[in-house]
């Protein structure tokens, strides 16, 4: 398809154990965003990616929580020791960047449990 | 401190007639928003965006006002269709504490449209 694509679509884990989320951003988009909608929130921003640039990681909510963008493409969001307020929706998002217009296009999301 | 706020939970329209979906911000250097589309177990999806440089912005059915004194942007739907029943947000375009950009959303409206 030709749009973000997230795996795995939903997650149930065991508190204290690491969980890996993936995302394929659409194909030519340089940028690169993470956040995450927890129960009865709004969309929170985590780490943001833009071509091979260093990550502006200054939304990610503790040092459990990491990310690597492999090759400017294919993303992994990596949350270690997972805790119960963990528990939320993890979105993925790409763009152009400023230069194409500054919309973001969302894949559909991964809902973590973290039991 | 929520910077985008919807102040609306949810709207119920008939069909045919005008939905109006409202947003207000809080800072004035804001300088670009973005409304989104959110079905259930599905990400959002970009609708429409609108610059300060300009007070409208318009494609097919949907329409985004922006009043910058007021600090108040607004999506009409004319005519509303029973498709677009969904949850629609808000989002303003902000500086990262990295130097960088992010989406911030208000926490949506949900949208009905009775046949």
């Amino acid at each position: 398809g030709a749009g973000v694509s997230q795996s795995p679509s939903n997650k149930v884990t065991e508190k204290g154990k690491d969980v890996e989320l993936r995302c394929d951003p659409i194909s030519g988009h340089t940028a690169l965003y993470w956040y995450r909608q927890s129960l009865g929130q709004g969309l929170e921003f985590l780490i943001y990616f833009q071509g091979n640039s260093a990550p502006d990681k200054s939304g990610l909510p503790s040092d459990r929580f990491s990310a690597e963008r492999t090759g400017g493409s294919v993303s992994t969001l990596t949350i270690q020791r997972t805790q119960q307020e963990d528990s939320a929706v993890y979105l993925c998002a790409s763009s152009l960047g400023l230069a194409g217009g500054r919309a973001q296009y969302f894949g559909p999301g991964t809902r973590l449990l973290v039991l | 401190d929520q910077q985008v706020k919807q102040n609306s939970p949810s709207l119920s329209v008939q069909e045919g007639r005008i939905s109006i979906l409202n947003c207000d911000y809080t800072n004035s250097m804001f300088d670009y928003f973005l409304w989104y589309k959110k079905y259930p177990a599905e990400g959002p999806t970009f609708l429409i965006s609108i610059s300060s440089i300009k007070d409208k912005n318009e494609d097919g059915r949907f329409t985004v006002f922006l009043n910058k004194s007021a600090k108040h942007l607004s999506l009409h739907i004319v005519p509303s269709q029973p498709g677009d029943s969904a949850v629609y947000f808000c989002a303003a375009v902000v500086w990262t504490q990295g130097g960088s950009e992010k989406l911030v959303f208000g926490k949506g409206t949900k949208l009905t449209v009775n046949p």
